[in-house]
């Protein structure tokens, strides 16, 4: 087991272009999530998947967002026409969900996307 | 909706000492989860130490232990021990529990812990 693991790791891109990321979660897994963190801050959630479908979406998910996990496996996050503003950190984190399940969540190292 | 705070920006301790990091939240729920992660400088978020809210023995995994205060809706770690290699900013997480829950987690702020040799 590999753990978590996100790419690209960083990525620059120019105000008004799309980005997609990519997040392979813990084989087993069946719930996966994605937050966002801005410097010096906590993570804040904004969307959740078990197994492939999309079960929540924040508020901070506006309509340029959009995550896709086809088939419950890796998933993708994409941003159109980015703005300064969306730049942060992105993780994505999995966990085993059921009765039984310790909710723990397992992090990837994140995708730090900067809007120039 | 929650809220959790973390009122400590940044905080030091010598090797070998004991620190406590605080944190407080706001819910109505009563069936929750408390957890701790660490963040170490470029490197990711790992779980530190998980609180089940129906349980009232204190949560302890080797040098880390918290404080539990349900009532007071208090929960603090305790670092014994300090080591170099606990530097790192730690997040206090809330998570409810109730049938068909996502598990999302609502994070603190954080504090950034330095231990100093």
């Amino acid at each position: 087991d590999t753990g978590v693991s996100q790419n690209p790791r960083h990525k620059i891109t120019k105000r008004g272009q799309n980005v997609t990321f990519r997040c392979d979660p813990i084989s087993e897994h069946n719930r996966l999530y994605w937050y966002r963190q801005t410097l010096g801050q906590g993570p804040e959630f904004l969307t959740y998947f078990q197994n492939e479908a999309q079960l929540e979406k924040s508020r901070l998910l506006s309509d340029r967002f959009s995550a896709e996990r086809p088939k419950g496996s890796f998933s993708t996050l994409e941003i159109q026409r980015t703005e300064q503003g969306d730049s942060a950190m992105y993780l994505c984190a999995s966990s085993l969900g059921g009765p039984g399940a310790g909710y723990e969540q397992y992090f990837g190292p994140g995708t730090r996307l900067t809007v120039t | 909706a929650q809220t959790v705070t973390q009122s400590q920006p940044e905080m030091s301790v010598q090797e070998a000492e004991t620190v406590t990091l605080s944190c407080t939240y706001d819910t109505s729920e009563n069936n929750y989860y408390l957890f701790w992660y660490k963040q170490p400088p470029s490197r990711q978020m790992i779980l530190v130490i998980r609180q089940e809210a129906y349980k009232q023995q204190n949560a302890t995994e080797n040098r880390f232990s918290v404080n539990f205060q349900k009532a007071a809706k208090s929960f603090s770690l305790k670092i014994s021990d300090s080591q170099l290699g606990d530097t790192a900013m730690y997040f206090c997480a809330f998570m409810k529990l109730y049938s068909g829950n996502t598990g999302k987690l609502i994070f603190g702020q954080g504090t950034t812990l330095q231990v100093k040799p």
